[in-house]
């Protein structure tokens, strides 16, 4: 079945850098790919999403792009602030019951 | 503000008992996913249904059942509850066909000693 792995595990930048998180998905049919950032204790929120037929997309300080020949995709967060801080999900999707398939997450650490 | 609704936010319990989580979704969503999220860990996917009908099936074990009633609300039942369910349990809600955006409800964090 359909695998996304989510890299790295806890990614720790300083305030005002740039941070990037991978994921890589396993289904080539896939074909809806969301961000979701959840801070501690609250729920998760979705952030930016982008579909197969897009091959990048912004959204002030942050983006997401995607590779559909190496099947990853990528959240880009530039200028990052202490709110950033937070575990972010990637997840992807396909097909008629549109479940998603997550990715294990990222502890975004932002250093002041 | 999500627009998904859950109930109760708190729960305490003990080992071998049941409790019922009750979730509402989002006005127009005919979708409602359920979630376990255990402490520093990812999302689970335990099941979903769309207009009443279950959908898909995740790792849901066999003590933990869920219903869609006619109104759309869901619930999730979990019996016979073990330390190791202690958990964070997220109700999501989508329009369902043709849309894949999930919303989150705010969660329902269940203790059990």
């Amino acid at each position: 079945g359909e695998n996304v792995e989510q890299h790295p595990s806890t990614l720790s930048v300083q305030e005002g850098d740039s941070a990037v998180i991978k994921c890589t998905y396993s289904d080539s049919a896939s074909n809806y790919f969301p961000w979701y950032k959840q801070e501690l204790g609250k729920r998760p929120q979705l952030i930016i999403d982008i579909r197969s037929n897009v091959g990048e997309k912004k959204d002030q300080r942050i983006a997401v792009t995607l590779n559909k020949t190496a099947k990853h995709f990528s959240l880009h967060i530039t200028e990052t602030q202490p709110e950033d801080s937070a575990v972010y999900f990637c997840a992807a999707s396909k097909g008629s019951n549109y479940q998603l398939i997550w990715g294990a997450g990222t502890k975004l650490i932002i250093k002041p | 503000d999500s627009g998904v609704t859950q109930t109760p936010k708190h729960l305490i319990t003990a080992t071998g008992q049941r409790v019922t989580l009750r979730c509402s979704p989002r006005s127009g969503d005919l979708s409602v996913y359920w979630y376990q999220q255990s402490l520093d860990q990812g999302l689970q996917f335990l099941i979903q249904y769309y207009n009443g009908e279950e959908r898909a099936k995740g790792n849901i074990l066999e003590r933990f059942s869920a219903q869609q009633f006619p109104d759309l609300h869901s619930e999730l039942n979990l019996s016979s509850l073990e330390l190791g369910d202690s958990a964070l349990y997220f109700c999501a809600s989508s329009v369902g066909q043709g849309s894949h955006e999930q919303y989150f409800g705010p969660g329902t964090r269940l203790t059990v000693t």
